[in-house]
């Protein structure tokens, strides 16, 4: 697509559940990240993905956090037992590769509220 | 470790007046700094990015920043504020290796008619 896509757009859900977050990036981009963005925290690195590969996991807040890219393309972002802290914009982001400098583009995000 | 520091959270400017937001870095190695502008409810669009090139980067919408080493700066200008200007600016550092974006706190634009 034109840019990068994810999904869903807004989810609510109850503490204690699962949800799965997608991210379709710009098509040809290797890289792939995820950030989070909430009040008082601002934005916050999560997960860096070259290819199907994640070398730097370091920004996961927790083990209930985890993600996966399959085919060099498409990344879920998982989150299990949710909390009320984990409500948030989570942005995904793609470049060309990673590389200083690169330009990143990002979506729109997926607005996450657990009640 | 690299890090960022935009000095005011909120700027409030009249439309076609200048404007000008604040961003002092802080990296071990030669830098690269982006400005990313958020309006509401909307995903993060690049404004410009420096890399080691000119040090006087040119934007979008009439958006300029100027690379500073010495004052370890990166202040974010445009002559004339436009309302649709409106929206939250980010400054950002990227790791040495790419990537790995570290962001300011973010500073709020208002524009006054």
């Amino acid at each position: 697509g034109a840019g990068v896509s994810q999904s869903p757009s807004n989810k609510v859900t109850e503490k204690g559940k699962d949800v799965e977050l997608r991210c379709d990036p710009i098509s040809g981009h290797t890289a792939l990240y995820w950030y989070r963005q909430s009040l008082g925290q601002g934005l916050e690195f999560l997960i860096y993905f070259q290819g199907n590969s994640a070398p730097d996991k370091s920004g996961l807040p927790s083990d209930r956090f985890s993600a996966e890219r399959t085919g060099g393309s498409v990344s879920t972002l998982t989150i299990q037992r949710t909390q009320q802290e984990d409500s948030a914009v989570y942005l995904c982001a793609s470049s060309i590769d990673r590389g200083p400098g690169n330009t990143i583009y990002f979506g729109e995000g997926s607005w996450l509220t657990v009640v | 470790a690299q890090s960022v520091t935009q000095l005011d959270s909120h700027v409030s400017v009249s439309e076609g007046t200048p404007v000008l937001l604040r961003c002092n870095y802080s990296s071990s190695y030669s830098p690269s700094l982006f400005w990313y502008v958020q309006h509401p409810n909307k995903g993060l669009q690049l404004l410009l990015k420096y890399t080691s090139a000119a040090t006087l980067v040119k934007g979008i919408n009439g958006f300029e920043a100027e690379f500073k080493k010495s004052e370890t700066s990166f202040h974010l200008t445009k002559p004339s504020a436009h309302m649709s200007d409106a929206a939250e600016y980010f400054c950002v550092v990227s790791d040495n290796q790419g990537g790995k974006l570290i962001f300011g706190q973010g500073t709020e634009l208002s524009v006054k008619p």
